[in-house]
């Protein structure tokens, strides 16, 4: 596609709750991110893939939180046994090469944990 | 002490005006620095990045880097109403591939 797609827009989960979010990025680029922002704040980085490489994942908050990519293409961020601090929008940026300078973000998936 | 530190208005300027949004940040050895616009409800978007001292002009946008000082701005002349929106700061970590970005700065472009 022509740009990063992010499914679904919206999600409401119940307290406990597992979910699934889907980026699929931009075609050809190497570098997935996986960032976190909080009403009112700046994206927060949770994880970073070069191909199918989880290269980084430093930034994902908990064990309830995991991501892949295994195919080098597409990509899961999930998150398991949600809590209502988890509420926030996700955004999945990718670029051809490494240099973060490129980044082109999704439109993102607004999670509200009930 | 916030790596990436930037003011969070409002700014409220009148259309037509130069627009100053600053930014801080505390990792003294940070080399790319970028800024984004976010429009409410809206994924950011990277309107300039800048890697060496001095200014960077792109069209009506000017970003200026002073490492020294541990400061990067961004200028926007001759400002419009669609010139609102929050203003992210973003600073690379290191040799790493993540970007610490600032709470953001809210512009608001009066007409």
């Amino acid at each position: 596609g022509a740009g990063v797609s992010q499914s679904p827009r919206y999600k409401v989960a119940k307290r406990g709750q597992d979910v699934a979010l889907r980026c699929d990025p931009i075609s050809g680029h190497v570098s997935l991110f996986w960032y976190q922002q909080a009403l009112g704040q700046g994206p927060e980085f949770l994880t970073y893939f070069q191909n199918e490489a989880q290269l980084d994942k430093s930034g994902l908050p908990s064990d309830r939180f995991f991501a892949e990519r295994p195919e080098g293409s597409v990509s899961t961020l999930k998150i398991q046994r949600t809590q209502q601090e988890d509420s926030a929008v996700y955004l999945c940026a990718s670029s051809l090469g490494s240099d973060p300078g490129g980044y082109t973000f999704g439109s993102g998936t607004r999670l509200t944990v009930v | 002490q916030k790596e990436v530190e930037q003011n969070s208005g409002p700014l409220s300027v009148p259309e037509g005006a130069i627009a100053s949004l600053n930014c801080t940040y505390s990792d003294r050895g940070s080399q790319s620095f970028f800024w984004y616009r976010q429009y409410s409800g809206k994924s950011p978007e990277l309107i300039m990045s800048i890697y060496s001292n001095g200014d960077k002009e792109d069209g009506r946008f000017t970003a200026q880097l002073n490492k020294a000082s541990q400061y990067v701005s961004l200028l926007i002349r001759d400002s419009q109403p669609s010139d609102s929106a929050t203003y992210l700061c973003a600073v690379r970590k290191g040799a790493t591939n993540k970007l610490i970005f600032g709470t953001g700065t809210l512009l608001a472009v009066q007409p």
